[in-house]
C-alpha cells in the first residue's frame, strides 16, 4: 500500500536555528518525491521535486535529500526565519497517471523569535 | 499571472443545500486538480482533468460530488446535497503539462451546518 509518513508531527524552534523534517515513503512504482510548504490559510507551494536519480536538491535555505534505498527523504531548513512557520508536506508520486500523488499529513513548524 | 483563482473563499451553508465551488486555472496549464483537506485526513485528490477531460475521479467520495470543466479556463466542483462531514478546505491546482509542478489556489473553506 502506498503511503507517506512524516515526522515529527510538529516542531518548535528558535529563529536562526536549523531543523530537519523527515519523510518515510512507500511508493511504488516510484516516480518522484515532492516537498510543499503550506502557510496557514493558504494553498501549498512547491519547494522541490526529486526523481529517483537525485539525492539532493536545494531551494534557497531549503535542502531536500532523498535516499531511494531506505525510502527516506528529509527537508533541512537552514538559518530559520519567522516566515518559515508553516506546514511542510511530503508527497510521493507513484507514476503513471498525473493524479497518482499520495500526501503525508505534514509537519507543522513554528519558528519563535 | 494571477495564479489559480478560486471562489468563494469561504462558504457557510446548511445541510442539504447545494454548494458550487469555482476555479480558474493558470492560463496555459492543461491539467487541473481538485483536492480536499481536513485535519484528520490531510490533502486528498478528488478528481483531475487533462485538457478539460476528467481522467480520474476515483477520489470523489460519493455521488453527491460532481465536477465539470467546460473549457480550459473554468472548472466547478458541486456538492448536492451537502452534509456536515463535507466541511473542509477545497483546493484547486493546475499544472502546465505532464508531471510538472502543481500550483495551488488559495482554497475555499466550506462549513456545512
Amino acid at each position: 500500500k502506498n503511503q507517506v509518513e512524516q515526522s515529527p508531527q510538529s516542531l518548535i524552534i528558535l529563529e536562526g536555528k536549523n531543523c530537519t523534517l523527515q519523510c518515510n515513503y512507500t511508493v511504488s512504482p516510484f516516480s518522484n518525491l515532492r516537498w510543499y510548504k503550506q502557510d496557514t490559510g493558504r494553498g501549498p507551494v512547491s519547494l522541490t521535486i526529486m526523481t529517483f536519480s537525485e539525492n539532493t536538491k536545494s531551494n534557497g535555505r531549503y535542502t531536500a535529500t532523498l535516499d531511494a534505498d531506505t525510502k527516506q527523504s528529509s527537508l533541512h531548513i537552514t538559518a530559520s526565519q519567522l516566515s518559515d512557520s508553516a506546514s511542510y508536506i511530503c508527497v510521493g508520486d507513484y507514476g503513471g497517471s498525473q493524479g497518482n500523488l499520495i500526501f503525508g499529513k505534514g509537519t507543522k513548524l513554528s519558528v519563535k523569535p | 499571472d494571477a495564479g489559480v483563482i478560486q471562489s468563494p473563499r469561504h462558504e457557510v451553508t446548511e445541510m442539504g443545500q447545494e454548494v458550487t465551488l469555482r476555479c480558474k486555472p493558470i492560463s496555459g496549464h492543461n491539467s487541473l486538480f481538485w483536492y480536499r483537506q481536513t485535519m484528520m485526513r490531510g490533502l486528498e485528490l478528488l478528481i483531475y482533468f487533462n485538457n478539460n477531460v476528467p481522467i480520474d475521479d476515483s477520489g470523489m467520495p460519493e455521488d453527491r460530488f460532481s465536477a465539470k470543466m467546460p473549457n480550459a479556463s473554468f472548472s466547478t466542483l458541486k456538492i448536492q446535497p451537502s452534509e456536515p462531514r463535507d466541511s473542509a478546505v477545497y483546493f484547486c491546482a493546475s499544472s502546465r503539462t505532464g508531471r510538472e509542478t502543481q500550483y495551488f489556489g488559495p482554497g475555499t473553506r466550506l462549513l456545512v451546518l
